[in-house]
């Protein structure tokens, strides 16, 4: 089974701020990856596909690179909208999720 | 627009079946390209991935479940429905349905269920 790791667990950041979280797998699934954003008591919404791919009607704060086992997501300006649940997924073989990394009001 | 929703008993006993309904509408079920998956989240918990049935009908599951999960589709109805046999409390969760792009959009879920909560009572 594929692994998948987030860090930080959780970060406080200021709206303006530049977030950026990294995900990374335990074997390489070259770009099998995708963000997701979710907010209490939402299902998830997919943010970036392909590891790089800007889902249509995201924003374009949001960005996404890497490739092999360690990916980033970044948001280059936080938004108060912004604040919410971040995960990782491949699916590369199986699908797995990262535990998520939570986004607070500093 | 395609939307997803979720419909299944909330309680269900320890050792029975659960058994969820996803209805598909604004879109059908049977174009080719999607996958339609099943994932679930345990009470502050992250998500897991319970598996997915292609239009054609072939299934994957999580093997972490395999054993106890079942996916169907049902194309006269816009409809496809999981089964996960013999629950116990770590069964309970929040159970979300969602339609998944294929391999040129890595599997991606696009479009998701609202979800339904399934408590296993003992």
């Amino acid at each position: 089974d594929i692994q998948m790791t987030q860090s930080p667990s959780s970060l406080s950041a200021s709206v303006g701020d530049r977030v950026t979280i990294t995900c990374r797998a335990s074997q390489r699934i070259s770009n099998y990856l995708n963000w997701y954003q979710q907010k209490p008591g939402k299902a998830p919404k997919l943010l970036i596909y392909a590891a790089s791919s800007l889902q249509s009607g995201v924003p374009s704060r949001f960005s996404g690179s890497g490739s092999g086992t360690d990916f980033t997501l970044t948001i280059s300006s936080l938004q108060p909208e912004d604040f919410a649940t971040y995960y990782c997924q491949q699916s590369y073989s199986a699908l797995t999720f990262g535990p998520g990394t939570k986004v607070d009001i500093k | 627009q395609v939307q997803l929703q979720e419909s299944g008993p909330g309680l269900v006993k320890a050792s029975q079946t659960l058994s969820l309904i996803c209805t598909v509408s604004g879109g059908s079920i049977s174009s080719g390209g999607y996958y339609w998956n099943w994932i679930r989240q345990h009470p502050g918990r992250g998500l897991e991935w319970i598996g997915y049935i292609y239009y054609s009908g072939t299934t994957y599951y999580n093997p972490s479940l395999k054993s106890r999960v079942s996916i169907s589709l049902d194309t006269s109805k816009n409809q496809f429905s999981l089964n996960l046999s013999s629950v116990t409390a770590a069964d309970t969760a929040v159970y979300f349905c969602a339609r998944g792009c294929g391999a040129d959009c890595s599997y991606g879920m696009d479009v998701w269920g609202q979800g339904t909560t399934v408590t296993v009572s003992s």
